[in-house]
């Protein structure tokens, strides 16, 4: 089993739509949580960090399920720039962070 | 600006010659990173650092080699012996490894070629 899973895709949604990935996550000593955006042939960039709290900024909603392990990112009201791949970082007990394969969501106008 | 610069973006190079990859950050960042990517996959840790002087091997090490002599500079080695060097390569810096929450910041990579 991968130490963090990712249904990889394609999400193809049109523009103004909410979709939502989940990722799951095998180490339940896990402590750190992110979601990172990646453009096509780019290096990756933080999208937010996820707290056992949840949290929003603007449209996009990150939540932590530490029981189930999984962490979900909601995007509400998808803008064509959305279009990336979204990947679902976590720190797995080492010191380095594990990333997973990643999802791609493609907006559509 | 504060960042993480990689050099070159575009490398070729002929199977058998050793390469060796930029990466320079002027965050002041304690710990150093280098990942590669292949195509519709995830990133895979080669090596990482957390001081000068001291850098362990990731999941994917055999093949590369790292310095770490200054704490701005953590160059990588794609030697000769690395089955498949042709990737995109990642190199990475957070705060400090010993924060039990951070970040990683990300250089905008070298494409390396090897024919």
């Amino acid at each position: 089993r991968k130490e963090v899973e990712q249904d990889p895709g394609p999400f193809n949604v049109p523009e103004g739509a909410t979709v939502a990935f989940n990722c799951t996550y095998s180490n339940s000593a896990s402590q750190s949580f992110f979601w990172y955006r990646q453009d096509c042939r780019k290096e990756p960039k933080l999208l937010m960090s996820v707290y056992s709290s949840g949290n929003e900024d603007g449209r996009f909603t990150a939540q932590l399920n530490r029981a189930s392990q999984y962490i979900s990112l909601l995007i509400r009201d998808s803008k064509l720039s959305d279009s990336a791949t979204y990947l679902c970082v976590v720190n797995t007990g080492r010191r380095a962070l594990t990333f997973g394969s990643g999802t791609r969501l493609q907006v559509q106008p | 600006d504060g960042g993480i610069t990689q050099s070159p973006k575009y490398l070729f190079r002929k199977e058998g010659q050793n390469v060796t990859l930029s990466c320079e950050q002027n965050l002041n960042h304690d710990a150093m990173y280098w990942y590669r990517q292949d195509p519709g996959q995830g990133l895979r840790l080669i090596y990482y650092s957390q001081i000068v002087n001291d850098f362990q091997k990731g999941d994917i090490a055999e093949g590369y080699s790292v310095s770490r002599e200054k704490k701005e500079s953590f160059p990588l080695t794609v030697t000769s012996a690395q089955k498949n060097p042709t990737a995109f390569y990642l190199c990475a810096s957070s705060i400090d490894l010993n924060r039990p929450i951070y970040e990683q910041y990300f250089g905008p990579g070298t494409r390396l070629t090897v024919t």
